[in-house]
């Protein structure tokens, strides 16, 4: 069965801070993870996402890692400001048999930034 | 880049209503449109994927008469919440991936709306 965990649950920092998120995946036969960020009551917005050869990708102050071979990925977010405070989702495709593919959906890091 | 506008973005209704919610690609054309449902603090379940002129595939566990679904044109799909319940009330998101334009579609993005908010009284 397809299951994508994350941790931590949940997570409050002082801003300024630098904080990584986890991911965990049994997805399978994989084809990219990515993470979106998800502010309440939004819909998620994508961060990064990453194929089987790549380990590292950034944006911004996001950094995005994976490791293929322990099915792990990181989330490290530099310097957190206040805006950062959001769910952070890592989501997992599956490459289906007869073409397209399927999300995984983890259950997300709720991110609290305070001052 | 990419959006999706879903609307409305938070519906009040009395029970036994039924209850329309549109999702449009604003500057793309979509070959397929999921739909989610999130409970709070909990991750996004999907529902249905909806095809531009043919009928969706649902979830298991998803009824299909419940919850119908219209992919009438590449830029819009509607869900119809009917004779809404209490228990039907959460968040419901969808998104929708853009037609592929000769590169691995399984690399294309899905675009999520902004959500809407239906609490059923």
């Amino acid at each position: 069965k397809n299951q994508v965990e994350q941790s931590p649950q949940s997570l409050i920092i002082l801003e300024g801070k630098n904080c990584t998120l986890q991911c965990n995946y049994t997805v399978s036969p994989f084809s990219n993870l990515r993470w979106y960020k998800q502010d309440t009551g939004r819909g998620p917005v994508s961060l990064t996402i990453m194929t089987f050869s790549e380990n590292t990708k950034s944006n911004g102050r996001y950094t995005a890692t994976l490791d293929a071979d322990t099915k792990q990925s990181s989330l490290h977010i530099t310097a957190s400001q206040l805006s950062d405070s959001a769910s952070y989702i890592c989501v997992v495709s599956a490459i289906l048999t007869g073409g397209g593919n399927k999300l995984t959906f983890g259950t997300g890091t709720q991110l609290k930034v305070e001052l | 880049g990419a959006v999706v506008s879903q609307h409305p973005s938070r519906v009040i209704c009395k029970s036994g209503t039924s209850v329309k919610i549109e999702c449009r690609s604003l500057d793309f054309q979509a070959t397929t449109m999921f739909w989610y449902r999130q409970f709070p603090k909990k991750s996004l379940m999907l529902m249905a994927t909806s095809n531009e002129g043919s009928k969706a595939t649902y979830e298991q566990g998803v009824e299909k008469d419940k919850f119908l679904i219209n992919h009438a044109s590449l830029t819009l799909s509607t869900l119809t919440v009917t004779s809404a319940h209490p228990e039907d009330s959460s968040f419901y998101i969808c998104s929708a991936r853009p037609r592929p334009t000769g590169v691995s579609n399984s690399n294309q993005p899905q675009h999520f709306g902004d959500g809407t908010r239906l609490s059923i009284l």
